[in-house]
């Protein structure tokens, strides 16, 4: 049983660049979810895939962050011209649509812009 | 405005006391409330869920809901060391929704 995947596991960039992070939901689960946690606080919202469709986004995400889910598999979450207040980890949620919709987080992507 | 709140701690228990840990929701409309347990470094891990009112319990952990009161709360027994870690409490507005977290509870068991 694999549990849900994410790589990189740490990624350290110059501001300005442009990065892509990539999430492999647990195989059965058709909910997948991207958080943003900074130090101290706990993991904030940032956008919500129902299979294929991106069905919720948080208002405070901005436009430089865009996320995909082509097939209903895996995820994409890119960040372009990546900022300093950018640096977070970055963690990915799935879950099966059930009673519990229990979300299971990956390992995160440790983001450190430069 | 949906909040989760959570007693930033540090709470120190003895390793085999009782750990009480609390949180407090602000929407009446919530439907499903988890705890997570994370390790510095790592991301969440569940520990349970829960979404009716009275108690849930599994192995030494339990968790109690309380609608009425807008209150969830976990409750480690036996607590050990390696129960040392920050807690999270998140709240489902419904199936499908983001989970609202709260900024977590640093717990410390000490041998």
């Amino acid at each position: 049983d694999t549990g849900v995947s994410q790589n990189p596991r740490h990624k350290i960039t110059k501001r300005g660049q442009n990065v892509t992070f990539r999430c492999d939901p647990i195989s059965e689960h058709n909910r997948l979810y991207w958080y943003r946690q900074t130090l101290g606080q706990g993991p904030e919202f940032l956008t919500y895939f129902q299979n294929e469709a991106q069905l919720e986004k948080s208002r405070l995400l901005s436009d430089r962050f865009s996320a995909e889910r082509p097939k209903g598999s895996f995820s994409t979450l890119e960040i372009q011209r990546t900022e300093q207040g950018d640096s977070a980890m970055y963690l990915c949620a799935s879950s099966l649509m059930d009673s519990s919709d229990t979300q299971y987080f990956g390992p995160g992507t440790r983001l450190t812009v430069l | 405005q949906k909040e989760v709140e959570q007693n930033s701690g540090p709470l120190s228990v003895p390793e085999g006391a009782i750990a009480s840990l609390n949180c407090t929701y602000s929407d009446r409309g919530s439907q499903s409330f988890f705890w997570y347990r994370q390790y510095s470094g790592k991301s969440p891990e569940l520990i349970m869920f829960i979404y009716s009112n009275g108690d849930k319990e599994d192995g030494r952990f339990t968790a109690q809901l309380n609608k009425a009161s807008q209150y969830v709360s976990l409750l480690i027994r036996d607590s050990q060391p390696s129960d040392s870690a920050t807690y999270l409490c998140a709240v489902n507005w419904g199936t499908g929704n983001q989970f609202y977290f709260g900024t977590g509870t640093s717990l410390t068991v000490i041998p």
